[in-house]
């Protein structure tokens, strides 16, 4: 069964860093996601894209936050300057192909810590 | 979107049926009720999705009821591995937008002991 991966599995960083988490959704899919879930919280909306611009967007993605889909496959969520506050499990998700239900398909996540 | 309301946690015993019920009073003609699955530092997987009467799966069943305030979740004979977090969301799922983000409660912490 096709399935979104997600790499890498744990990042840790320092405060003020920058970093980059790698999301493959599943082939053919048209739309995608990110989400986030600090621990023992919600999991809370992110962004959407589709037709390679964003859809939507929540008030946690400010500008220290971006997205891009570099190629046909990979879609990626980039932290420009890190906080403490960023620590947190990142969730990808796609959706959407031809003859599909609108289910979204979530990844494994990236558990970002930090420091 | 509509507000969702569901028991923060739930116990149960493996082999007995665990009903898990939503109430979702403000729901709208296009909203569809989709559940979702996490697991601990897992991303959350896709249960169900019924938009009326019954809905069966190989997993779980998905009772809503003619006026669609409410609907329930059925998982037959749990195990331990069916202990987990069930999210109940409600949403025009087939928007033309389509891109949508979900939006996630607290959900239901089902443990299921041995």
């Amino acid at each position: 069964e096709p399935e979104v991966t997600q790499t890498p599995s744990h990042q840790v960083t320092q405060m003020g860093q920058e970093v980059i988490l790698r999301c493959v959704p599943i082939s053919n899919h048209l739309y995608f996601y990110w989400y986030r879930q600090i621990l023992g919280q919600k999991v809370e909306f992110l962004v959407s894209f589709y037709n390679n611009e964003i859809s939507e967007k929540s008030e946690i993605f400010d500008d220290q936050f971006s997205v891009e889909r570099p190629d046909g496959s990979n879609f990626t969520l980039k932290i420009r300057s890190t906080k403490l506050e960023d620590s947190a499990m990142y969730f990808c998700a796609s959706k959407g192909r031809v003859g599909s239900t609108d289910t979204q398909y979530f990844g494994p996540g990236t558990r970002l810590t930090v420091l | 979107l509509a507000k969702t309301t569901q028991p923060i946690s739930m116990d149960s015993y493996e082999g007995q049926e665990v009903n898990i019920t939503c109430s979702h009073n403000n729901i709208a003609t296009n909203d569809y009720i989709t559940w979702y699955q996490q697991f601990p530092s897992q991303g959350p997987r896709f249960i169900i999705q019924g938009y009326k009467t019954k809905v069966t799966n190989e997993v779980a069943s998905l009772f809503i009821p003619a006026d669609r305030k409410s609907s329930t979740l059925s998982l037959p004979r749990v195990s331990l591995s069916d202990t987990a977090v069930y999210y109940c969301l409600v949403g025009d799922a087939r928007s033309g937008g389509g891109a949508d983000g979900l939006t996630f409660g607290k959900g239901t912490h089902l443990i299921i002991q041995p």
